[in-house]
Order: structure tokens, then sequence, then C-alpha cells
């Protein structure tokens, strides 16, 4: 059964909503977890890394102000995109580890498809 | 800084051939590891095999089977007889020593497999 699991999976909004994505890792706690963007038919980009009780790392090129990152606890990370605009298009996804199971892959969530209208 | 790259944007076989799904990657660390994911059109990731930098072992699971060559910086995913629903995005990514909570992925760009019938 999935580990991390995301929410919404799809979202259609208005140009200058916000809107909100939860990660929550279901069966171990995370204390970091990643966010990733993949825009149609290309790969996927690391946009930034969520730290449990600290700020986010976010990657190169990534507005820290646009992409907000919670992560409150060691179960759940969101990411709030806010005042979305249709370049903000692009299928969401992210993923967490084991920290007790060195030898398990980072699992992912099934991702969350944001259209901007 | 980490790179991997796939060289075939496609390929589209027969099914039951084999085929061959190509991944070179570059790094400076000596402890590293290789991951290939399967994305469907659904969206989501589907974890397929880990292999660390110390483990040249060839593995096969099924009619998947990999081929690590560190003297090339390789990792190749084979499919033998391949079937229609094998058909997807396949990517082939690379960590740097896994923490305890997980690691950020470098992905490459994907190889898109089309299986006809």
């Amino acid at each position: 059964g999935a580990v991390v699991s995301q929410h919404p999976s799809w979202v259609i909004c208005k140009s200058g909503t916000s809107v909100k994505i939860e990660c929550r890792s279901l069966d171990f706690q995370a204390t970091t977890m990643f966010w990733y963007r993949q825009f149609p038919k290309q790969s996927l980009m690391l946009m930034a890394t969520s730290n449990e009780g600290s700020k986010a790392t976010y990657e190169q090129g990534v507005e820290k102000d646009k992409f907000l990152i919670n992560h409150a606890s060691l179960t759940l990370s969101t990411l709030t995109v806010t005042s979305a605009h249709p370049e903000d298009s692009s299928f969401y996804i992210c993923s967490a580890g084991n920290p007790t199971g060195s030898n398990q892959p980072q699992h992912f969530g099934d991702g969350t498809r944001l259209s901007i209208l | 800084a980490q790179k991997v790259t796939q060289a075939q944007t496609e390929i589209s076989v027969v099914e039951k051939e084999d085929v061959t799904l190509d991944c070179v990657y570059e790094t400076r660390d000596t402890t590293y590891y290789l991951f290939w994911y399967k994305q469907p059109p659904s969206g989501e990731l589907v974890f397929l095999i880990r292999r660390n930098s110390f483990d040249e072992q060839n593995e096969i699971s099924g009619r998947y089977s990999w081929n690590f060559q560190k003297s090339t910086s390789s990792f190749n995913f084979t499919i033998t007889a391949s079937q229609v629903v094998d058909s997807a995005v396949y990517f082939c990514a690379l960590t740097v020593l896994l923490t305890g909570g997980g690691n950020k992925l470098t992905f490459g760009t994907g190889t898109q497999l089309k299986v006809e019938l």
C-alpha cells in the first residue's frame, strides 16, 4: 500500500488563487520531504527540500515567496502555490524517505495535477 | 554536481521483443545510489530498483534486469519479452549517500517506451 499520500490529486482553479497541496508520510516519520515539479513530457525537477521544524531549502530559480513550504510535523509537509498563474500549471509530486529504513527507496506520492485557468 | 543522461527519448517495440533502456550518470562522489522508476500515464512513480555504488552485481527480477557498470558509469535496464502494460516513461535517477531522512534525487529526462501489439 501507499506509504506517502498526496492530496489533492487534481486541482483546477482560476488565476490568482492560492492552492495548497499536502504530502503525508503514512507509516513513518519523515524529517525531510522533497517537492518536485514536472512539466508535460519533461523530467522531474527538484523544487525544494522540506525540513521539519525549520525553513525549507529551495533550489536555484525557485521563488520561495511563490511556493510556500511548511513542514510542521513529522508526517506532513504542505506546498502552497500563492497567486497561481497559468505558467504554474504542472504536475507536483512529493517524496519522503524512511529514517529507520535505510535500505528502503525514496517513496513518492501519487502527484497533484495543477491546472490554472 | 550530479547528472543523469537518458539519451533515448522514445522507443517503440512490438510485444515480446526485448528492449534495453540506457542510463549514464555523472558524479564525483564515491558513494551513491541509482534508481529506476516507472511512470505510467496516470502519473505516479513506481519504484523498480535501487542499487548502491558498491554493488555491481547485475540483478534480475522477473522480466526485468539491470546491468550496472561503474567503468562506463552506466546503469542500463532491460525488459525481456515486453508487454503492452510495460508502456510508460522510465526514469533513471541518482542520489549521493542516503541519509536517515532520505535524499533528493537527480532524474534523467526519461525514456518513453511504447509497446505495441
